[in-house]
């Protein structure tokens, strides 16, 4: 079947800009991550969803960070004012449910802030 | 806080030496470890979960055991596409459901 699907692969803006990026859980999966990976590290969390709503956010590193998932599938991380240091590759996973069930990741978005 | 340090963080072998890559791990309440591996360029990949001391898990080439404060994933005469970057991961008792990761070992297997 069909795995995580994450647009678009690369995103280059410029310092202060705003973006978004997409994220489309495999079908049936009501939980939903966001991570950050950066340059020789792991993968680091930024936010999960259960359903619509975020059920953790302590990930998000800054008010200038959102996300969102409306309808309980497709999901948006929104970063708004982007500074150099977002650059990174933005990680998006799900799962059955919450909980100690395996996270299927997608490809990842590499945004790079010039 | 949960954390994990993973070792060596670069590992080069030839084709059929077997070797192991460790991952150590501090939990309050381990609820599940997991494997992954990753290709450049690419997302992670699920290879295992385990969940209690003791437990073993195997796939191909790949064989992964857990005890009380580390894991092993044990290569078995690793072939040129083994090659990845392997990471671990914890879901801890008081984390909710996200994972805390390692650093990854990069592993290259020579032909």
């Amino acid at each position: 079947g069909a795995g995580v699907s994450q647009t678009p692969s690369n995103k280059v803006t410029e310092k202060g800009k705003y973006v978004e990026l997409r994220c489309d859980p495999i079908s049936g999966h009501t939980a939903l991550y966001w991570y950050r990976q950066s340059l020789g590290q792991g993968p680091e969390f930024l936010i999960y969803f259960q359903g619509t709503g975020a059920a953790d956010d302590s990930g998000l590193p800054n008010d200038r960070f959102f996300a969102v998932r409306p309808e309980g599938s497709v999901s948006t991380l929104k970063i708004q004012r982007t500074e150099r240091g977002d650059s990174a590759v933005y990680l998006c996973a799900s799962s059955l449910a919450g909980g100690p069930y395996e996270q299927y990741f997608g490809p990842g978005t590499r945004l790079t802030v010039t | 806080e949960d954390q994990v340090t993973q070792s060596p963080e670069a590992l080069r072998l030839q084709e059929g030496e077997s070797s192991s890559l460790n991952c150590s791990y501090t939990v309050s309440g381990l609820r599940g470890l997991f494997w992954y591996r990753q290709d450049p360029g690419k997302g992670p990949e699920f290879l295992f979960t385990l969940y209690s001391a003791g437990e073993e898990k195997e796939k191909e080439r790949l064989k992964a055991t857990l005890t009380k404060k580390e894991s092993f994933l044990h290569i078995t005469a690793p072939k040129p596409e083994d090659s990845a970057t392997y990471l671990c991961a914890v879901l801890g008792g008081t984390s909710g459901s996200r994972l805390t990761f390692g650093e990854g070992t990069q592993l290259t297997v020579n032909p």
